[in-house]
């Protein structure tokens, strides 16, 4: 069965420090989809960045990096000189793929970070 | 451009009461997944719809119906609530091209069952 697992409940750092967000899923397929989403306090999930199975190249984007290792099965995502604007629930997800008919997505229980002045 | 959309913002109904969630995806999209978010806990997915059809549904009893119309638009119902149907219920859209696509969100319905 397909499982994500954030083992990070929540962390809190002051600002400008690093920090780094763990991701571990467990597939048997092998063409599926790694996502990352940020869920501020007002609700609304916002998607950070989609990665497929065939791609292990790791990617920046300004202060947000992701790391990407299938020998291990972690998709870890690290924000470099955090902001208080950084203060949030990330999620990470896995897409089952079914074709033709989109993926549905598995999340797992989510990281609260919190990011002090 | 508009994203996804959701109403009512938030919703109280008692225990046993029916509930109707609505939905419109952001302009382009045809595919409207729902989940839903217990406090503390991740979404979980409920189902999806295309072409005006459930394509996929996750671990939720018959109570938990929906639909999509012709405009691509959807509602969630939930006949004869529990307690624990008290969550964040919440709408994505995405484009259904063969292969998984990114599913944007809405802000969410927040719904208290008493």
């Amino acid at each position: 069965a397909q499982k994500v697992t954030q083992a990070q409940t929540e962390i809190s750092v002051v600002e400008k420090e690093d920090v780094t967000l763990d991701c571990v899923y467990e597939t048997r397929d092998t063409t599926y989809y790694l996502f990352w989403y940020k869920q501020p306090p007002s609700g609304e999930l916002v998607f950070l960045i989609r990665r497929n199975s065939f791609d292990e190249q790791n990617e920046i984007s300004g202060r947000y990096s992701w790391n990407f290792q299938k020998s291990t099965s972690s998709f870890n995502f690290t924000i470099t000189a955090s902001q208080v604007v950084d203060s949030a629930v990330y999620f990470c997800a896995l897409s089952e793929l079914i074709y033709n008919q989109g993926g549905k997505l598995i999340f797992g229980q989510g990281t609260e970070l919190s990011v002090k002045p | 451009d508009a994203g996804v959309t959701q109403s009512p913002t938030h919703l109280i109904k008692t225990r046993g009461q029916q509930v109707t969630l609505r939905c419109s995806p952001k302009s382009g999209h045809d595919t409207v997944s729902w989940y839903q978010q217990a406090l503390g806990q991740g979404p979980q997915f409920i189902f999806q719809y295309y072409e005006e059809e459930e394509r996929q549904r996750g671990n939720f009893p018959d109570r938990f119906s929906g639909h999509q119309f012709p405009n691509y638009s959807s509602e969630l119902n939930v006949n004869a609530l529990l307690l624990g149907d008290s969550a964040l219920y919440l709408c994505a859209s995405s484009k259904l091209s063969g292969v998984t696509d990114t599913q944007y969100f809405g802000p969410g319905t927040r719904l208290t069952v008493l």
